[in-house]
C-alpha cells in the first residue's frame, strides 16, 4: 500500500484563527487525496478533497493544496469556529488489481478555543 | 435512502468466539470496504469488494473474512476473537471506478476481552 504520514497529531487553536495539517505520502502514482473529518464517537466524513492533476482546491473556510513533487498536500482551515473541533484524517490513493484504495494518516486532533 | 448501515452499534466479545458485523448499503454501489480503527490511528483496509462474488485483502486481513453475494451486503467474519481486534470497524462504500469519494457507516465497537 500507501505510506501516508500527517503532522501534527494535536493542534489547538484560538477560535478565528487558522490552522494547517500536512500529509506526505509514498507513491508517486497516487492521484486521489480526500480529507474526512470524524467528530468523536461518528463516521469519518469527507469535507474535501483533491486529484492530481489540481495543486489547489477551495470550499468556504477550508481548502486544500498540493505538491506532487514534493509528495505532500495540506488543509487549511481559516476562521476556525468551536464546531471544527473534530480529529482530520488525510489519505492517499494506491493501486492493486486495476483499482484504487485509500491508505490514511493517523490522524490530528483539532482543539479550538473560544 | 439510509446510505450505509452496520450492525451491531457495540458488542463484546470473548476471546475465541465468533461473529459477523453487518454491513449494508442501498446506493447501489459496486464497491464496498472493510475498515478498522486502533485508537489514535488511521483507518486501515482489512478486506475490499469490487461486486457481488469479489473479495480481495486489504492492508490487515488475518482473522478475517468476508463474503460478497449481493451487491447489498458485505458482512465481515471473526473467526476466534482475539484482543488484538478489539476496534472499531467501519463500512464504507463508493459507486464504481471513477467515483472516488468512499462513503461510510455509523461503525462497530467490538471489544474482545
Amino acid at each position: 500500500g500507501e505510506n501516508v504520514e500527517q503532522h501534527p497529531s494535536t493542534l489547538s487553536v484560538q477560535e478565528g484563527d487558522s490552522a494547517v495539517i500536512k500529509c506526505t505520502y509514498s507513491d508517486s502514482a497516487s492521484n486521489y487525496f480526500p480529507w474526512y473529518k470524524q467528530e468523536l464517537g461518528k463516521r469519518p466524513q469527507l469535507i474535501i478533497d483533491i486529484r492530481s492533476n489540481v495543486g489547489e482546491k477551495k470550499d468556504q473556510r477550508i481548502a486544500v493544496t498540493l505538491n506532487k513533487t514534493a509528495k505532500h498536500f495540506s488543509l487549511h482551515i481559516t476562521e476556525t469556529q468551536p464546531e471544527d473541533s473534530a480529529v482530520y484524517f488525510c489519505a492517499a490513493s494506491w493501486k492493486r488489481s486495476n483499482d484504487y484504495k485509500l491508505s490514511f494518516g493517523a490522524g490530528t486532533t483539532v482543539t479550538v478555543r473560544a | 435512502n439510509a446510505g450505509v448501515t452496520q450492525t451491531p452499534k457495540f458488542r463484546i466479545l470473548k476471546i475465541g468466539q465468533s461473529m459477523t458485523l453487518q454491513c449494508t448499503q442501498d446506493m447501489n454501489h459496486n464497491y464496498m470496504y472493510w475498515y478498522r480503527q486502533d485508537p489514535g490511528m488511521g483507518l486501515k483496509l482489512i478486506y475490499y469488494s469490487v461486486g457481488a462474488g469479489i473479495t480481495d485483502k486489504g492492508e490487515v486481513p488475518n482473522g478475517y473474512n468476508v463474503s460478497r453475494s449481493t451487491t447489498e451486503d458485505f458482512p465481515l467474519r471473526l473467526e476466534l476473537a482475539a484482543p488484538s481486534q478489539t476496534s472499531v470497524y467501519f463500512c464504507a462504500s463508493r459507486p464504481g471506478r471513477e467515483a472516488y469519494e468512499q462513503y461510510f457507516g455509523p461503525g462497530t465497537r467490538l471489544t474482545v476481552t
